[in-house]
């Protein structure tokens, strides 16, 4: 399978503790995507990359939030001290660079904090 | 900031029976695309539109973007079990800078009865 693959796909920490996710997008794709998805919503921008650059994060994005893709290809999403509101969906996608292309969406990890 | 907003939240339907959601934007927007999430799955891309009046048609789809490229439409007749699902409309904001940042509606959840 060569779709967006994100690990691990579930987890669940205490308030307080440190989390990351990975994400690998589509090999051929240049802009990687983080979103966030709670229950009844649609998913939420945090994050982008073009290659290794980020070029866009969201003004609501709490400096706890981290994210990285230093080799232009897998990404990496940090979470520090976790608080129960972080409880959500992460979900990752990847797409083409070429103007506003179509996204493919990663399973997600399912993030809970107790 | 940018907010799309989507409605109905829900809609049951009985299988044959047409369905419709609407979707708002509070700027204009550059494109607009709709995604489909099944239950327990991830957004799958539908379609994109990126013309001021824009239609397009999947088979019993039918997707249209207005005028004042702030609003869009998807029209599903004669609804099928296999249409279960949310479906989220998405856009680019056309006052934005990124090709980056997509704002999702909150969703339509489809419920088709047979």
């Amino acid at each position: 399978d060569t779709g967006v693959s994100q690990n691990p796909r579930h987890k669940i920490t205490k308030r307080g503790q440190n989390v990351t996710f990975r994400c690998d997008p589509i090999s051929e794709h240049n802009r990687l995507y983080w979103y966030r998805q709670t229950l009844g919503q649609g998913p939420e921008f945090l994050t982008y990359f073009q290659n290794e650059a980020q070029l866009e994060k969201s003004r609501l994005l709490s400096d706890r939030f981290s994210a990285e893709r230093p080799k232009g290809s897998f990404s990496t999403l940090e979470i520090q001290r976790t608080e129960q509101g972080d409880s959500a969906m992460y979900l990752c996608a990847s797409s083409l660079a070429i103007s506003y292309n179509e996204q493919f969406f990663g399973p997600g990890t399912r993030l809970t904090v107790l | 900031g940018q907010q799309v907003m989507q409605i109905p939240q829900y809609q049951h339907v009985q299988e044959g029976e047409d369905f419709t959601t609407y979707c708002n934007s509070s700027t204009t927007l550059s494109n607009i695309q709709w995604y489909k999430q099944r239950p327990g799955g991830h957004p799958v891309f539908l379609i994109q539109l990126v013309k001021s009046g824009e239609v397009k048609k999947q088979k019993r789809l039918t997707f249209q973007f207005g005028e004042a490229k702030k609003n869009s439409s998807l029209h599903i007749t004669a609804t099928q079990t296999t249409d279960v699902g949310t479906y989220f409309c998405a856009g680019h904001d056309a006052g934005g800078t990124s090709y980056g940042k997509l704002t999702f509606g909150q969703g339509t959840i489809l419920t088709v009865h047979p």
